[in-house]
């Protein structure tokens, strides 16, 4: 089993719809979370970034962080095609060891 | 606007063959980190540098990888010889002291026929 779970997708909405993307994980020592957006064939872009539990909102995004739950969300509101891409949850200790990536969910937002 | 750089974007060579790969941190930046990207395996990391010795190489293929830092503005990732399992898009990232911070390059896409 995977340290860091996302559903691979793809995950098809219209556009204008709230977008829901979430990751699991099993390491109790993370500490950081990020999400990063990969559009085809490009580097990761790092979106958001938050420590330990709670909420951020920057924009049309929102991350959220359960640690209780081990559980990480990120949700797109007003979504638009430019959102299609993949996009990637990533998360590290305290001790600032390896960063771990989940394997990516597709978004597919249709016009 | 600062960004990672990365040479050459494409690569098509035969197995067997030495391959290098280039990248250029942004300025300022003293951790250097070399992931690659495939569909089965998602992004690995590979090796990382902070201010430009090696912490962490455990995710290379010691037998045919190389990765160094030559000064602070270059990274280089080797591999030598190259075999068709190689395949895949290899990344360079930058970042300051803390690691949650990483900003990566648009990727070299390596085919090894």
């Amino acid at each position: 089993q995977k340290e860091v779970e996302q559903d691979p997708g793809p995950l098809s909405v219209p556009e204008g719809a709230i977008v829901s993307l979430n990751c699991t994980y099993s390491n109790s020592a993370f500490q950081y979370f990020m999400w990063y957006r990969q559009y085809s064939r490009k580097g990761p872009e790092l979106l958001m970034y938050t420590y330990s539990s709670g909420n951020k909102e920057d924009g049309r995004f929102t991350a959220q962080v359960d640690k209780s739950s081990k559980y990480i969300s990120l949700f797109i509101r007003d979504s638009q095609p430019s959102d299609s891409a993949t996009y990637l949850c990533a998360m590290i200790g305290a001790a600032g060891n390896k960063l771990t990536f989940g394997g990516g969910t597709r978004v597919l937002v249709k016009p | 606007d600062a960004r990672v750089t990365q040479t050459p974007r494409h690569k098509v060579t035969e197995m067997g063959q030495e391959v290098t790969m280039r990248c250029q941190p942004i300025l300022g930046h003293n951790t250097v980190f070399w992931y690659r990207q495939t569909m089965m395996q998602g992004l690995e990391l590979l090796a990382y540098f902070r201010n430009r010795a090696p912490l962490d190489d455990s995710g290379m293929p010691k037998d045919r990888f190389s990765a160094e830092m030559p000064d602070a503005t270059l990274a280089t990732l080797k591999i030598q010889p190259s075999e068709p399992r190689d395949s895949a898009v290899y990344f360079c990232a930058s970042g300051l002291r803390q690691q949650e911070t990483q900003y990566f390059g648009p990727g070299t896409r390596l085919l090894v026929l």
